[in-house]
């Protein structure tokens, strides 16, 4: 049974024309949900962690919201150079980190 | 800014042969991932390593796989006898807490 649920698979966007991603999880007691930004043939890049329902954290053109069943990530004024996979987590039982499938954002001029 | 650097950043090798992946962590952490990503599929967990011990492995990291952190600098993976299943790109990722930071990634092909 799949913990993180990322929606959509593939978003396209024109440049300047915001939206969000979204992360749905399933785990209790959750211990942090992390963002993460990756380019093609390249590691994960660490955006944010989230604790409890009601955080929020921004950097830049993102931001990052928790609820208790799900998360979302908000673009707002997206840039080609946002263009990338995003990728939600969860810890699994101990602190391995269990990844969603992630959203393919492209972003066009 | 601190980074995990990972070598090689490609490795062909033939199926049944061993192949070592290596790691370098950032400096003052102190837990040790090892994930796969299968070309078009997710992150995968493999391994996590504290106090130079295995904490927690998947089904995936069975007897063909090992690690160890040899010099207390460089964290390493192994793969005893390759399969063409095991074509991916391994990420080794690092932590002195809560947020994990990902190397660059080695691609490992194997024919």
């Amino acid at each position: 049974e799949d913990q993180v649920t990322q929606s959509p698979e593939a978003l396209r966007l024109q440049e300047g024309e915001s939206s969000s991603l979204n992360c749905s999880y399933t785990v209790s007691g959750l211990r942090g949900l992390f963002w993460y930004r990756q380019d093609p043939g390249k590691g994960p890049e660490f955006l944010f962690t989230l604790y409890s329902a009601g955080e929020e954290k921004e950097k830049e053109r993102l931001k990052a919201t928790l609820t208790k069943k799900e998360s979302f990530l908000h673009i707002t004024a997206p840039k080609p150079e946002d263009s990338a996979t995003y990728l939600c987590a969860v810890h699994l039982s101990g602190y391995a980190l269990n990844f969603g499938k992630g959203t393919s954002l492209l972003v066009t001029p | 800014e601190p980074e995990v650097t990972q070598t090689p950043s490609h490795q062909v090798t033939q199926m049944g042969q061993e192949v070592i992946l290596r790691c370098v962590p950032i400096s003052n952490h102190l837990y040790f991932y090892w994930y796969r990503q299968i070309l078009g599929q997710k992150v995968e967990f493999l391994v996590s390593f504290y106090n130079n011990e295995i904490s927690e492995k998947s089904e995936i990291f069975d007897d063909q796989f090992s690690v160890e952190r040899p010099d207390g600098s460089n964290f390493t993976l192994k793969i005893r006898s390759t399969k063409l299943e095991d074509s991916a790109m391994y990420f080794c990722a690092t932590a002195g807490g809560d947020t994990q930071y990902f190397g660059p990634g080695t691609r490992l092909t194997v024919l």
